[in-house]
């Protein structure tokens, strides 16, 4: 059964200080991984998505790294900032036949960023 | 461009009345998703549509619930007699046309979600 588990559930952290948040998953055959984030009430903004063959990507101050290997992902926001504030999903996609793609959502990080 | 337009953003029933859910996916993408999720958790995965056909309905509940991506026009999440539990946000995502490339990075877009309130 694919699954995609991310850790921590929430998470605290003060304005300019760093944070990872993680994603394991267990969906195969693997096509790509995309971190969204979603603020509260709106709909989720895509953040990165790699590939089998990317092991990183960045987005301004968001930093996403895949080892396809052990099927873990991480998202590392650096210098965070009070509208960081929000969830952050690990979206991984495993392709089917034809070409067609499913998609297996986590539950996603609650960051909250304070002064 | 304009991006996945869903409406209503939000829309209130009375249990037992229909909720239709429209969701007009970007320009020239033919795939699209429905997600719901419930207060303070994460999106579920309801149902994958392309044009016309249903792709993959193993999110949708049983009974009550239905979706569809007609040729021209929006996709249409339809709740028949609708209950508390129902109450919900709805989003939609939209996709381009996927390659045979299995690995495709193929990007998908969120809607602002309808939210549907029972009462």
């Amino acid at each position: 059964k694919n699954q995609v588990e991310q850790s921590p559930q929430s998470l605290i952290i003060l304005e300019g200080k760093n944070c990872t948040l993680q994603c394991n998953y267990t969906v195969s055959p693997f096509s790509n991984l995309r971190w969204y984030k979603q603020d509260t009430g709106r709909g989720p903004v895509s953040l990165t998505i790699m590939t089998f063959s990317e092991n990183t990507k960045s987005n301004g101050r968001y930093t996403a790294t895949l080892d396809a290997d052990t099927k873990q992902s991480s998202l590392h926001i650096t210098a965070s900032q009070l509208s960081d504030s929000a969830s952050y999903i690990c979206v991984v996609s495993a392709g089917l036949s034809g070409g067609y793609q499913k998609v297996t959502f986590g539950t996603g990080t609650k960051l909250q960023v304070i002064p | 461009n304009a991006g996945v337009m869903q409406n209503p953003r939000h829309l209130v029933r009375r249990r037992g009345q229909e909720a239709r859910l429209r969701c007009s996916p970007m320009k020239g993408h033919s795939h699209v998703y429905w997600y719901r999720q419930l207060p303070e958790e994460g999106l579920k995965f309801m149902v994958y549509l392309q044009k016309e056909n249903i792709i993959d309905e193993s999110g949708m509940p049983k009974e009550r619930f239905s979706a569809e991506f007609p040729k021209e026009g929006p996709s249409i999440l339809r709740i028949q007699q609708v209950v508390r539990g129902d109450s919900a946000a709805y989003f939609c995502a939209s996709s381009p046309p996927i390659g045979q490339e299995k690995t495709t990075n193929t990007e998908a877009f969120f809607g602002q979600g309808t939210r549907l309130t029972v009462v």
